[in-house]
């Protein structure tokens, strides 16, 4: 399977402030993904990172707030612009295999946001 | 109704007990569907993948009833090492998968 890093593995920031999350592949893969989990709660698709054009959102998530990069098939960013405290949670890079003939999807280690 | 809906638990179960999770979802075109397991401050790892036909992969069972639209996963002899939040999981096509919000375990010596 597909092995994925994510930097940082965790940051404080202060309201106001943007910070940007990156994802590394290790092989190229054709879709690639950011995911949310806040506390307690199960994972929420915030885009589909697309190579070569602008990223596909989900309702209730915009490119101002969540712009993406995707520059090739084995790395992308996501940008948590603008943070308020609602924005601390865990980010998570993913992306599909298809492995045995199945899709299978995989996931990044996450990166652990805190807004004060 | 949610796309995918299951018991959140806490399930407390002791070390070798059998435990069963069930899961619904909506979506009647869904076509692949799996169990994810996630660790407390890990990311979601794929269990198992559910087959129409069941599934067996050690201790771990998991079941498919398309006609009620729910999947099951059956541990048996539980380990402590078991304990985590599994999550139920549902393609609808060449889309990004859809996650319930888990069912905790806690497997207790």
């Amino acid at each position: 399977s597909a092995v994925i890093s994510q930097k940082p593995s965790r940051d404080i920031c202060q309201r106001g402030t943007s910070l940007t999350i990156q994802c590394q592949v290790d092989s190229q893969v054709t879709m690639m993904f950011w995911y949310r989990q806040q506390p307690g709660q199960s994972l929420t698709l915030i885009a589909t990172a697309n190579q070569g054009s602008e990223a596909t959102y989900e309702s209730g998530f915009v490119i101002d707030k969540f712009p993406i990069s995707r520059p090739n098939l084995t790395f992308s960013t996501l940008t948590v612009s603008n943070m308020s405290p609602e924005d601390s949670s865990i980010y998570l890079c993913s992306v599909w295999e298809r492995e045995g003939g199945a899709d299978t999807q995989y996931f990044g280690p996450g990166t652990r946001l805190t807004v004060l | 109704r949610k796309e995918v809906e299951q018991d959140p638990g806490p399930f407390n179960v002791p070390e070798g007990a059998t435990v069963a999770f069930n899961c619904t979802y909506s979506n009647s075109a869904s076509q692949s569907f799996f169990w994810y397991r996630q660790d407390c401050r890990k990311e979601p790892k794929l269990l198992m993948s559910v087959y129409s036909s069941g599934n067996e992969d050690g201790r771990f069972t998991a079941q498919l009833n398309r006609a009620s639209q729910y999947i099951s996963l059956l541990i048996r002899d539980s380990k402590l090492s078991d304990s985590a939040t599994y999550l139920c999981v549902v393609n609808s096509g060449n889309t990004p998968l859809v996650f319930g919000k888990g069912t905790r375990l806690s497997v207790i010596a």
